[in-house]
């Protein structure tokens, strides 16, 4: 059974930083692309990084751009979201979901999310 | 950008109803459409890609169909527990955009 257990959450403050992690397990991690989308609260769906299975390739959006970095280390089959110059604007459920790089990225399997608090 | 346009934003039904929901794309997707099932506090949950193909372990109820730009999502008997809040979600190419969601409600 596939699970992606997110980590790293938490309170920071305008300006600061935060390293959030997703652990997974129950597939053959390098075959997969795997994302990061962010859920503002009482809002939509936005996808903020993907990475493909190989690490060679990564994708952001524009609001985040020059400011989070996705990585992953295969060998422990983690991949992380380091996310500096935080604003508030940045506030939200943050999942990690698996997928496969077809064009895009298509998300098969998603986490539960770690929330993220950008405030003074 | 490829910005993408659900409709309605809500919707009441009961159970047993079929109800169809609308995603429109800004340009021309091909079929790289997914649609998603969203629960208050919970993660989002695949439910069909390439437009029509039905996720495995999601119920026959769940349809979809469309190619281009104009693709729709039906369900074909509410049960219970479909009410929720439905996402599409086009993957032709970054970055990577969703509908602003449907709200599907008991009447």
């Amino acid at each position: 059974e596939v699970q992606l257990v997110e980590s790293g959450g938490g309170l920071v403050q305008p300006g600061g930083s935060l390293r959030l992690s997703c652990a997974a397990s129950g597939l053959t991690f390098s075959n997969y692309a795997m994302s990061w989308v962010r859920q503002a609260p009482g809002k939509g769906l936005e996808w903020v990084s993907t990475i493909s299975g190989s690490g060679i390739s990564t994708y952001y959006a524009d609001s985040v751009k020059d400011r989070f970095t996705i990585s992953r280390d295969n060998s422990k089959n983690m991949v992380y979201l380091q996310m500096n110059s935080l604003r508030a604007e940045d506030t939200a459920v943050y999942y990690c979901a698996k997928g496969f790089m077809v064009r895009g990225v298509r998300f098969d399997y998603w986490g539960q999310g770690t929330l993220v608090t950008v405030s003074s | 950008d490829i910005q993408m346009t659900q409709s309605p934003s809500s919707l009441s039904a009961s159970v047993g109803d079929r109800v169809t929901i609308t995603c429109r794309a800004s340009q021309g997707i091909s079929n790289y459409l997914a649609w998603f099932q969203q629960k208050p506090g919970k993660a989002p949950k695949s439910l069909i890609y390439a437009a029509s193909s039905l996720q495995s372990g999601v119920p026959s109820n769940f349809s979809g169909s469309g190619s281009g730009t104009d693709f729709t999502l039906t369900i074909s008997s509410l049960q219970p527990e479909d009410f929720a809040t439905y996402y599409c979600q086009q993957y032709n190419s970054y970055p990577i955009t969703f509908g602003q969601g449907t709200r599907l409600e008991i009447k």
